[in-house]
């Protein structure tokens, strides 16, 4: 079955620490892939995306993924973490119009 | 100016009740979408509409029905609401049924007691 795995629920990451978030698919072909932040009470914001071309992607507030087809994953990065970057951060996929989240992984930023 | 709004921010009603749900893109796009997020934050597309046309109808009650009157709004109606009901609806809009990039609104809480 087609399916996105966030491994991780829950990140406990020091200020100015990295970050790195895992996020895995299973699907026939290479999807479109997405990486969504949700803050708290708030709608999600897009990230970053890659659809083809170079697996290094670079998005917004300093992050970026890495598209890794032998690993079927996409992960997350970021080299110094902000505490505004505390929220829940969401993969996702669309393969084939078949659009799907993974579970999130909550994000807290510590002092 | 807001890209994806939604009314109410949040809706706290009875069980049986019916209740709507607004939505209203600004950005042009052809597609908007209406998901459910659960209280463990799990987000589940629930209606997909390009151009007014419903494209996409997961596995949804039937007391939800979604209109869309012009592809720059996507209201949401809920009749009889259940306490498994209870989560927080999102809006979403993008240029194409393919999803692509989705843009989406603040939120409804909705809490049925």
């Amino acid at each position: 079955a087609q399916s996105v795995t966030q491994p991780d629920i829950h990140i406990t990451v020091s200020e100015g620490a990295s970050l790195e978030l895992r996020c895995n698919y299973s699907y026939g072909a290479t999807p479109y892939l997405f990486w969504y932040v949700q803050s708290p009470g708030q709608g999600l914001q897009l990230l970053l995306k890659y659809f083809s071309g170079d697996t290094l992607v670079q998005g917004i507030k300093g992050f970026e993924a890495e598209f890794k087809r032998s690993q079927s994953s996409f992960n997350l990065r970021k080299p110094s973490v902000h505490w505004s970057d505390a929220a829940e951060y969401f993969c996702a996929v669309d393969s084939w119009g078949k659009f799907q989240f993974g579970a999130g992984t909550q994000v807290v930023v510590t002092p | 100016d807001t890209a994806v709004s939604q009314t109410p921010k949040y809706l706290v009603t009875q069980m049986g009740n019916d209740k709507s749900i607004k939505c209203e893109q600004n950005l042009g796009h052809d597609t908007m979408y209406w998901y459910k997020q659960d209280s463990k934050k799990f987000l589940k597309i629930m209606f997909s509409y390009n151009n007014k046309e419903l494209i996409i109808n997961e596995t949804v009650p039937n007391r939800f029905s979604p209109k869309s009157p012009d592809k720059a709004h996507l209201n949401l109606h809920i009749n009889s609401l259940e306490l498994g009901d209870s989560a927080v609806y999102f809006c979403a809009s993008s240029q194409g049924p393919e999803f692509y990039e989705q843009y989406f609104g603040p939120g409804t809480r909705l809490t049925v007691t």
